[in-house]
C-alpha cells in the first residue's frame, strides 16, 4: 500500500528557511510525481509545485519561484521542498502527494502534512 | 483560470441529497477532480476523471459535467460526510476551488 510520512512540525523565525522531507514507499517512487500542496490556518489548497523524481525536473508556481527548491533522493525514496526567506503569511501545513495519471492528473495519495509555523 | 465553488457552506440532515458545484471560469479540460477533506486530516482523492469514484468512495458519491460546470453529488448524506470538499483541474500547474464546506 502507498504511503507518503512526513517530517515533523517546524517553528521558524522570519527570513529563516524551511525544509520538509517526504518518505514514500509501496510504490516505485520514480514513476509518479510528487506535488507539493499547502494550506493556510482555514484556507482552502494551494499548489506550490512538483518534482518528477525519475529526472528531477521541477515546476513551481509563479508566486514560489526564485523561493522554493524540490529535490528528491531516490536511493531513499524522498522528496524534499524547501521554502527561504519565510514570512508569517508562510505558516500552514505543508502536504507532499503522489500524482497519478488517469485520464488527468490527479492526487491520489497525500502525506500526513507538516505544520509549518512562522513566528518572531 | 479560476475555479468557483459553491455554495461556500451547505447545510442540511442526514439523508438528504448534497449537490456542490465548481465552475471554471474557462474551459480548460473535461476533466476534473474532487477531494474530501475532513476535519484536522490530509485531503483524501474522491472523484477523478469528473465521474470515476477512487477506491474505496461508496457509490453514494457521484461526480459530472464537462467543460466548465461540473458537480459533485452526495445521494444521501451520511454523518460521515461531513468536509470540505475541493474540486481540481490542471492548467499547466495544478488548480483548486475555494471549497464547499458540508455540514449536517
Amino acid at each position: 500500500q502507498v504511503h507518503l510520512v512526513q517530517s515533523g512540525p517546524e517553528v521558524k523565525k522570519p527570513g529563516a528557511s524551511v525544509k520538509v522531507s517526504c518518505t514514500a514507499s509501496g510504490y516505485t517512487f520514480t514513476d509518479n510525481q510528487m506535488h507539493w500542496v499547502r494550506q493556510a490556518p482555514g484556507q482552502g489548497l494551494d499548489w506550490m509545485g512538483r518534482i518528477t523524481p525519475d529526472t528531477g525536473g521541477t515546476s513551481a508556481a509563479k508566486k514560489f519561484e526564485g523561493r522554493i527548491t524540490m529535490t528528491r533522493d531516490t536511493s531513499i525514496n524522498k522528496a524534499y521542498m524547501e521554502l527561504k526567506w519565510l514570512t508569517s503569511d508562510d505558516t500552514a501545513v505543508y502536504y507532499c502527494a503522489r500524482a497519478h495519471w488517469f485520464g488527468e492528473l490527479s492526487l491520489d495519495f497525500w502525506g500526513q502534512g507538516t505544520l509549518v509555523t512562522v513566528s518572531s | 483560470v479560476v475555479l468557483t465553488q459553491s455554495p461556500g457552506t451547505l447545510s442540511l440532515s442526514p439523508g438528504e441529497r448534497a449537490t456542490l458545484s465548481c465552475r471554471a471560469s474557462q474551459p480548460v479540460s473535461n476533466y476534473l477532480t474532487w477531494y474530501q477533506q475532513k476535519p484536522g486530516q490530509a485531503p483524501r482523492l474522491l472523484i477523478y476523471d469528473t465521474s470515476k469514484r477512487a477506491s474505496g468512495v461508496p457509490p453514494r458519491f457521484s461526480g459530472s459535467g464537462s467543460g466548465t460546470d461540473f458537480t459533485l453529488t452526495i445521494s444521501s448524506l451520511e454523518p460521515e460526510d461531513v468536509a470540505i470538499y475541493y474540486c481540481q483541474q490542471r492548467s499547466g500547474w495544478l488548480i483548486f476551488g475555494g471549497g464547499t464546506k458540508v455540514e449536517i
